[in-house]
């Protein structure tokens, strides 16, 4: 079976750092583009970076550049999202979601098409 | 970098009524366009991608049209089951992000 499956949830205090796992099984890892996606509480969807496991590219959205760091380790299968100095603001919940690729086409879809199922990160003094 | 607007951000709608939401670019995004369904406390689910394309499993009720800046998701008769916030997504540049929109939440009469 095709699935991310995310780390449980996190309270953090203000200014503590955190880091967020996503595994992936039932696919090749290396082969596809990993999201994260921020959705804070009764809000819409926030694009937080991607990254390819395969070479460790990692592309941020502006608004999260310097906040937050993709990264993934292929021998495992898990791609990370690490979030630095953390802020109430910080409170979400995360999700990462597989870029979907047609194998027929040899091209990346414009669609998230696999998801986890979600990190929900409480930071709280 | 480029911006979604949505519309309507909420509608109420009868079993069997044709819906149709709004999804638009402020730039052109050729076909770079996804859409999902998020029901509460649930991952987001892609509905479809490419602008037109039907996800594997997604009833065909649903689909998607559109070019350029402008696009649109129809639910040609709605089923209890179709309640949630559904969002579009730009898959435009890498270095901008793939945004989303702000999100439609559709409720059943």
């Amino acid at each position: 079976e095709v699935q991310l499956v995310q780390s449980g949830a996190e309270v953090k205090r203000p200014g503590e750092s955190l880091k967020i796992s996503c595994e992936a099984s039932g696919f090749t890892f290396t082969t596809y583009w990993i999201g994260w996606v921020r959705q804070m509480p009764g809000k819409g969807l926030d694009w937080v970076g991607i990254i390819y496991p395969g070479d460790s590219d990692a592309k941020y959205s502006p608004s999260f550049e310097g906040q937050v760091t993709i990264s993934a380790d292929k021998s495992i299968n898990t791609a990370y999202l690490q979030l630095n100095s953390l802020r109430a603001s910080d409170t979400a919940i995360y999700y990462c979601a597989r870029r979907g690729y047609s194998s027929t086409k040899n091209f990346y879809l414009y669609g998230m098409d696999v998801w986890g199922q979600g990190t929900m990160v409480t930071v709280s003094s | 970098a480029t911006q979604l607007t949505q519309s309507p951000s909420s509608l109420s709608a009868s079993v069997g009524d044709r819906v149709t939401i709004t999804c638009r670019a402020s730039q052109g995004i050729r076909s770079a366009l996804a859409w999902y369904q998020q029901k509460p406390g649930k991952a987001p689910r892609l509905l479809i991608y490419d602008v037109s394309n039907l996800e594997t499993g997604v009833p065909s009720r649903f689909s998607g049209s559109g070019t350029g800046t402008d696009f649109t998701l129809t639910i040609s008769s709605l089923q209890p089951e179709d309640f949630g916030t559904y969002y579009c997504q730009q898959f435009n540049n890498y270095l901008e992000g793939f945004t989303f929109g702000p999100g439609t939440k559709v409720d059943i009469k």
